[in-house]
C-alpha cells in the first residue's frame, strides 16, 4: 500500500514549456486535490475532484488544468509554464466528504520555472 | 481576512517545555478543524482533529473555542522530534463544502536540547 504517490519529484522548466504532474492513490479514495505551497503563503487549493470524471476549481486555478479519467489518478497540467508557477505541488486524497475525514498527501513535486 | 490565521513563530523552546499555538478562524459556521504537522521538505500529515469537546492524544491537546473563534494546540513535555511546522486547517467556507480545506501558513517550532 503506497498511499499517495507523485511523479516527478523534481522538475525544471523554461517559460512557455508544458508539463503534466501525475498523482496516484491506491486507497480507493473518491476525492483528490492539487495544492501548491509557496513560502509565506501556505497551502492553496488549485483544483479538486469529487470522483472519476469530475473536476472543479479551487482557490488558484488559473494557468492549470486537471483530469480524472481514472479513480486512482489525478493529473495536473501546465500548458504554458510561467515563473510564478515555481512552487511545491502536493496532491492529496480523502475517502469521503465528511467533516472529520483526513486528507492524505503525496510527497510533493518541486517545480522551478526559469 | 484570511480563513484561518496563525502566528508564524518561530517558537524556540527547550526540551521538556510546554508550548501552545493558537489559530483564529473567520467563518463562525465552521464545524471542523484539524492540526497538521509538516516536517522540513516533507508533506503535511494529520496530527489531530479538533472537536468541540477538545481532543487529547498523549502529550498533545487540541481545543476549540467557538465564542472567540480560535483553536489551540498544546504540546507538553516537548521532544526534539516535535520540531516541525504545525498547520492549522479548517473548512474552506467559500463554496460551503467541508471537504475543501483551507490551511494556515504554519507555525514553526524548534525544540532545542
Amino acid at each position: 500500500n503506497a498511499g499517495v504517490t507523485q511523479t516527478p519529484k523534481f522538475r525544471v522548466l523554461k517559460t512557455g514549456q508544458s508539463m503534466t504532474l501525475l498523482c496516484a492513490q491506491d486507497m480507493n479514495h473518491e476525492y483528490m486535490y492539487w495544492y501548491r505551497q509557496d513560502p509565506g503563503m501556505g497551502l492553496r487549493l488549485i483544483h479538486y475532484s469529487v470522483g472519476e470524471g469530475t473536476t472543479a476549481k479551487g482557490e488558484v486555478p488559473d494557468g492549470y488544468n486537471v483530469s480524472r479519467l481514472k479513480k486512482q489518478n489525478f493529473l495536473l497540467g501546465l500548458e504554458s509554464a510561467a515563473p510564478s508557477q515555481t512552487s511545491v505541488y502536493f496532491c492529496a486524497s480523502s475517502k469521503l466528504a465528511t467533516d472529520t475525514d483526513t486528507q492524505y498527501f503525496g510527497p510533493g513535486t518541486r517545480l522551478t520555472v526559469l | 481576512r484570511k480563513e484561518v490565521e496563525q502566528d508564524p513563530g518561530p517558537f524556540n523552546v527547550p526540551e521538556g517545555a510546554t508550548v501552545a499555538f493558537n489559530c483564529t478562524y473567520s467563518n463562525s459556521a465552521s464545524q471542523s478543524f484539524f492540526w497538521y504537522r509538516q516536517d522540513c521538505r516533507k508533506e503535511p500529515k494529520l496530527l489531530m482533529s479538533v472537536y468541540s469537546s477538545g481532543n487529547e492524544d498523549g502529550r498533545f491537546t487540541a481545543q476549540l473555542n467557538r465564542a472567540s473563534q480560535y483553536i489551540s494546540l498544546l504540546i507538553r513535555d516537548s521532544k526534539l522530534s516535535d520540531s516541525a511546522t504545525y498547520l492549522c486547517v479548517g473548512p474552506l467556507s467559500r463554496g460551503g463544502s467541508n471537504y475543501k480545506l483551507t490551511f494556515g501558513k504554519g507555525t514553526l517550532l524548534t525544540v532545542n536540547p
